[in-house]
């Protein structure tokens, strides 16, 4: 069964202390992996989209590693703005072509 | 540009009643999908469009939830008979292609549904 499993649930941070949030997946053949950003009371906002093991993106302190089990997001320096719940989902080969799988997220806070 | 939009924001009815919601997709995208999120999981899915066409419904929960999109834009996620665990937030996403890549959805703020 398709499954995907983020960790940790919580992760608090001192601003400025980097870390890594962890996105573990376990699909029938891996079209694509997404991470997304959700504020409280807001839908999800899209961050990246990974295709290939080896792939690496970027955007300001949030960089997302692929492998062909997990992936990470990590956070350099975070800033509170940087506060949020981070969701990962994977669109499988085998499934439908428009499905996607969810994990249940990491909540991220940055105390300043 | 203007996002996705969802209408209303909140919702509360009486165990029982009928309730519509609203979502406006971006301008010109493709797909359209409805999803259901508890406090604190991700989004399960419910059921999606490509333009005006419901592809797939295998995550309505029963025969009371019902999706539409007649002009392939705007779409109206029902819920007949609401019971206790129809609370949720629902959200709508949009997406500018069909099934092809790039396959980034654009989220709409939700719709916090509470049955009383």
């Amino acid at each position: 069964e398709d499954q995907v499993t983020q960790s940790p649930e919580a992760l608090r941070l001192q601003e400025g202390e980097s870390s890594s949030l962890n996105c573990s997946y376990t699909v029938s053949g891996l079209r694509g992996l997404f991470w997304y950003r959700q504020d409280p009371g807001k839908g999800p906002e899209f961050l990246f989209t990974l295709y290939s093991a080896g792939e690496e993106k970027e955007k300001e302190r949030l960089k997302a590693t692929l492998t062909k089990k997990e992936s990470f997001l990590h956070i350099t320096a975070p800033k509170p703005e940087d506060s949020a719940t981070y969701l990962c989902a994977v669109r499988s080969l085998m499934d439908s072509n428009y499905q996607l799988i969810w994990g249940a997220g990491t909540k991220l806070i940055i105390k300043p | 540009g203007a996002g996705v939009s969802q209408s209303p924001r909140y919702k509360v009815a009486k165990r029982g009643q009928d309730v519509a919601l609203r979502c406006d997709p971006i301008s010109g995208h493709v797909s359209l999908f409805w999803y259901q999120q508890a406090l604190g999981q991700g989004p399960e899915f419910l059921t999606y469009f490509q333009n005006e066409a419901q592809l797939d419904k295998s995550g309505l929960p029963s025969d009371r939830f019902f999706a539409e999109r007649p002009e392939g834009s705007v779409s109206t996620l029902k819920i007949q008979r609401t019971q206790q665990e129809d609370s949720a937030v629902y959200l709508c996403a949009s997406s500018p292609t069909g099934t092809g890549s790039p396959y980034e959805q654009y989220f709409g703020p939700g719709t916090r549904l509470t049955v009383t």
